[in-house]
């Protein structure tokens, strides 16, 4: 039972490249989210899903991008890296018991700690 | 949009004491409080949760407080260990706000043996 998975686990980028990191979860979970975590903050939403073909900003989506072409898989692409990108980026799964039961859980990844220099 | 505050953010016992983390919101509709435990270069994990029919949660030395009027939850640990030492954080969510917790900005636990 793999839960949820993230690549790589580390990343350096320069200034002005692009990348995805990836996201998948084998729970078979509707939600999926990714949040990115800096000292002192917290973690903060970037974006996230409600199933397949469905995503939605959060908190701090500028400079990112998503897509949902399946259930399991939630990659985050980074269009243009910029050194405020440095960061540890978790992604995150969850489920739903149905209209009147508030969302369940947040599953997350191992995460992936990304440095733009 | 939800905003959660989280106090204080750092806080270091003797063992075998008690602790305590508190935590603001301030959207009424938000009625899902989750706490996370989060070891260093780890993944934070859910340790509990409360939601807003429920005033008082507890689990084994875990417990968790809300008062929806004032808009504040609280995580109490009993007994410390120093295996508790870690980062909590607190979060909130709406029912409807599939996939959005608002995470506090977390709390740095010290359990000195």
């Amino acid at each position: 039972n793999a839960g949820v998975t993230q690549t790589p686990k580390f990343q350096v980028l320069k200034t002005g490249q692009s990348m995805t990191l990836q996201c998948a979860q084998d729970m078979n979970h509707e939600y999926m989210s990714w949040y990115r975590q800096d000292p002192g903050m917290g973690l903060r939403l970037i974006h996230y899903s409600v199933g397949a073909g469905i995503t939605d900003q959060g908190e701090v989506p500028n400079g990112y991008n998503v897509s949902r072409s399946t259930t399991e898989d939630f990659p985050l692409r980074l269009l243009s890296a910029a050194p405020s990108q440095t960061s540890v980026y978790f992604c995150a799964s969850s489920y739903s018991l149905g209209q009147l039961t508030p969302n369940t859980e947040a599953f997350f990844g191992q995460g992936t700690r990304l440095t733009v220099v | 949009g939800e905003n959660v505050e989280q106090h204080p953010s750092t806080l270091s016992v003797q063992e075998g004491d008690s602790a305590v983390i508190k935590c603001t919101y301030s959207d009424s509709a938000s009625n899902y409080f989750p706490w996370y435990k989060q070891e260093l270069g780890k993944r934070p994990q859910l340790i509990i949760d409360i939601r807003s029919n429920v005033g008082e949660k507890k689990d084994q030395r875990i417990a968790v407080t809300l008062n929806k009027t004032a808009k504040h939850f609280s995580l109490h640990i009993t007994e410390t260990q120093p295996e508790d030492s870690a980062v909590y954080f607190c979060a909130a969510r709406r029912s409807t706000s599939y996939g959005k917790l608002t995470f506090g900005q977390g709390t740095i636990l010290t359990v000195h043996p």
